[in-house]
């Protein structure tokens, strides 16, 4: 079972802001930063912001990712139809020594 | 470009074992972590496992500990994942990732394409 937990939907239109919270504990969030994974229909996981809110090379600054105490949070703004996807919150965790992933999140866009 | 590239998809009887190979290019194989994480059809993902090619350290996840074996060949930029007493529930995409240092430990950024595990009599 997961331990950063994720609402499991979030839906927008097309230019609207969504907004997917991630809640964690001391020893992950709240010790480590944070990444997000976004995963489309069908393919792997492809890292979407590293430590907490940054973007790799690549990923639109339409999203943003920022991080308080045992919670993290991913923006996307202007949302757009090839953004529906899982989106997935992780972090390390110290308890456990090993890497911790959220419940995942479907963006639906309406 | 960095790239993973794992082998194809397997099907295996229960209480088989199963063994996945993932092939890195376009970096420094020997300074990378390797994270093993499976996702299981229409679930989300789970951290199986990480190993450091150099050296072999490996560090798995409590639920997979005694079945799981990873280990590394520097020689050909190779990892493999080795799961044993293959059951129903171990059908699933397995994905290797590579694992820069991040806070805390090694965080996955680069993935391969997934292997698909289905475990059926």
């Amino acid at each position: 079972q997961s331990v950063l937990t994720q609402p499991p939907s979030a839906s927008g239109t097309p230019g609207q802001r969504v907004t997917i919270s991630c809640s964690g504990g001391g020893s992950n969030i709240g010790s480590n930063t944070v990444n997000w994974f976004q995963q489309l229909p069908g393919t792997a996981p492809k890292l979407l912001i590293y430590s907490n809110n940054q973007r790799p090379s690549g990923v639109p600054d339409r999203f943003s990712g920022s991080r308080s105490g045992t919670s993290a949070s991913l923006a996307i703004s202007g949302l757009q139809s090839e953004d529906e996807a899982d989106f997935y919150c992780a972090a390390w965790d110290d308890s456990l020594s090993g890497y911790v992933f959220g419940t995942g999140t479907r963006v639906t866009v309406l | 470009q960095v790239q993973l590239v794992q082998s194809g998809a397997e099907v295996k009887k229960p209480g088989a074992s199963v063994r996945i190979s993932c092939k890195a290019s376009g970096y420094t194989f020997s300074i990378y972590y390797m994270h093993w994480v499976r996702q299981a059809p229409g679930q989300g993902l789970e951290w199986m496992g990480i190993i450091k090619p150099s050296g072999g350290s490996t560090n798995y996840a409590q639920r997979f500990q005694g079945r799981v074996t990873m280990t590394g060949d520097t020689s050909t930029s190779t990892v493999y994942m080795e799961l044993s007493s293959l059951r129903s529930e171990d059908t699933a995409m397995y994905y290797c990732a590579r694992g820069p240092y991040c806070s805390g430990g090694s965080c996955p950024d680069y993935w391969g394409q997934g292997t698909l595990v289905t475990v059926s009599s």
